[in-house]
């Protein structure tokens, strides 16, 4: 098994682009979501998916937006980037909502000039 | 949600054990308290987690506070791959249930 992926894992953008941040996971899991980590900080919750056709917001939503046509996969779309989306971003996934352990992709570095 | 509180930063010695603390004095019944590291430049990486009673793994062990107002996690013998930030997170088992992380607690570890 992979794990979780993630790309790409560098990324830079002007202000007011668009991109999609991708990440798979080849472990059937239902349960994925999307976490973004400033300098110094924790991680906090964007988005989450309980299943295919299923999302919710997380704690910062604002400028992202998501889908979950796929049990696999699980894009991050930002539709029109701000320098304060500077991130790194996280995918993480688990068998269900609340399975225990959560598993991590290796993150995407996003630079917003 | 009920907070955790962790000192920011700690050493130690390689080989040697090291225990490093979490307070979480607003606890619930239903919260289970779970640990997380995140190594240099890499995902969090999920440790272990427990309700009452101590907790063994392979990589470490939770030892719970009987009022559970505060819990340890215990590393028993220190390498230099353990360097890493320590997340000790509240989690409500059910659905829907999320992590929250703090800032958690930077290990270093001297050879």
């Amino acid at each position: 098994n992979a794990g979780v992926t993630q790309t790409p894992k560098f990324q830079v953008l002007k202000t007011g682009q668009s991109m999609t941040l991708q990440c798979a996971q080849d472990m059937n899991h239902e349960y994925m979501s999307w976490y973004r980590q400033d300098p110094g900080m924790g991680l906090r919750l964007i988005h989450y998916s309980v299943g295919a056709g299923i999302t919710d917001q997380g704690e910062v939503p604002n400028g992202y937006n998501v889908s979950r046509s796929t049990t696999e996969d699980f894009p991050l779309r930002l539709l029109s980037a701000a320098p304060s989306q500077t991130s790194v971003y996280f995918c993480a996934s688990s068998p269900t909502s609340f399975y225990n352990e959560q598993f991590f992709g290796p993150g995407t570095r996003l630079t917003v000039l | 949600d009920a907070k955790t509180t962790q000192p920011n930063s700690m050493e130690s010695n390689e080989e040697e054990p090291v225990h490093l603390p979490c307070n979480h004095s607003t606890i619930s019944g239903t919260d289970y308290i779970h640990w997380y590291r995140q190594l240099p430049s890499q995902g969090p990486e999920y440790v272990i987690h427990g309700l009452t009673s101590n907790v063994n793994n392979r990589m470490a062990s939770l030892a719970i506070a009987e009022d559970r107002k505060s819990s340890t996690l215990i590393l028993h013998r220190a390498t230099l791959r353990d360097a890493a930030v320590y997340y000790c997170i509240l989690r409500v088992t059910g659905a829907n249930s999320k992590l929250t992380f703090g800032k958690g607690i930077t290990l270093s570890v001297r050879p």
